[in-house]
């Protein structure tokens, strides 16, 4: 399978703990995304990456959120402290970035949701 | 913030009709993208059209941008019901960056 994947599917924690998440673009794709989709809403922007570098980050993401892309490749999001307010489905996409107006596909992976009891 | 705003929230019909979703924005964009969800599932392209375009086409699917009145169709021919799902407009421009911003949604479900 080439497209976006997605570790694990499927997260219940308790309370305070930590959890992690792993996205595994496209393997030819340099920009990586996360976005947050709760029940019944489209999905709402956390952060993205530029190869490594992360240009830009929402503030929805608190500073109890890291993102990290050491190598430009993979990435994982880390919640710390969760709270029942983080349940959700954490959606990665990636694309490969153009120029100017050259319309970029987003691929999304099958997303990992987050339940905090 | 919501940069897209699609109408109606929901849409029945029956299987064989058309289906046509609508999408507005407020500001201008490079592109408008489509994407489909099934429940519990992740986000499937469906289509992008760039702010030059007016129309295009894939299979069942003919999409349309009006940049003047800033909103954008997705109308889905002889539906089945396995096209059951939410249906998401997406947007990226100056404004917003390189980032995608959604709206809320359409959720069709077509009948057999």
């Amino acid at each position: 399978d080439t497209g976006v994947s997605q570790d694990p599917r499927h997260k219940i924690t308790k309370r305070g703990q930590n959890v992690t998440f792993r996205c595994d673009p496209i393997s030819e794709h340099n920009r990586l995304y996360w976005y947050r989709q709760t029940l019944g809403q489209g999905p709402e922007f956390l952060t993205y990456f530029q190869n490594e570098a992360q240009l830009e980050k929402s503030r929805l993401l608190s500073d109890r959120f890291s993102a990290e892309r050491p190598k430009g490749s993979f990435s994982t999001l880390e919640i710390q402290r969760t709270e029942q307010g983080d349940s959700a489905m954490y959606l990665c996409a990636s694309s490969q970035a153009g120029t100017g107006n050259s319309g970029n596909t987003i691929y999304f992976g099958e997303g990992s949701w987050l339940t905090v009891v | 913030s919501q940069q897209g705003e699609e109408d109606p929230q929901a849409l029945s019909i029956q299987e064989g009709e058309n289906a046509t979703m609508n999408c507005s924005y407020k500001t201008s964009i490079n592109n408008l993208q489509w994407y489909r969800q099934n429940s519990g599932r992740g986000l499937v392209h469906l289509i992008l059209i760039r702010s030059n375009e007016r129309e295009k086409h894939s299979g069942r699917l003919r999409v349309t941008l009006d940049t003047s009145k800033k909103s954008s169709s997705l109308l889905i021919t002889a539906s089945r019901a396995a096209d059951t799902a939410s249906y998401f407009c997406a947007t990226d421009g100056v404004e917003y960056g390189n980032k995608l911003v959604f709206g809320a949604g359409t959720i069709l479900r077509v009948k057999s």
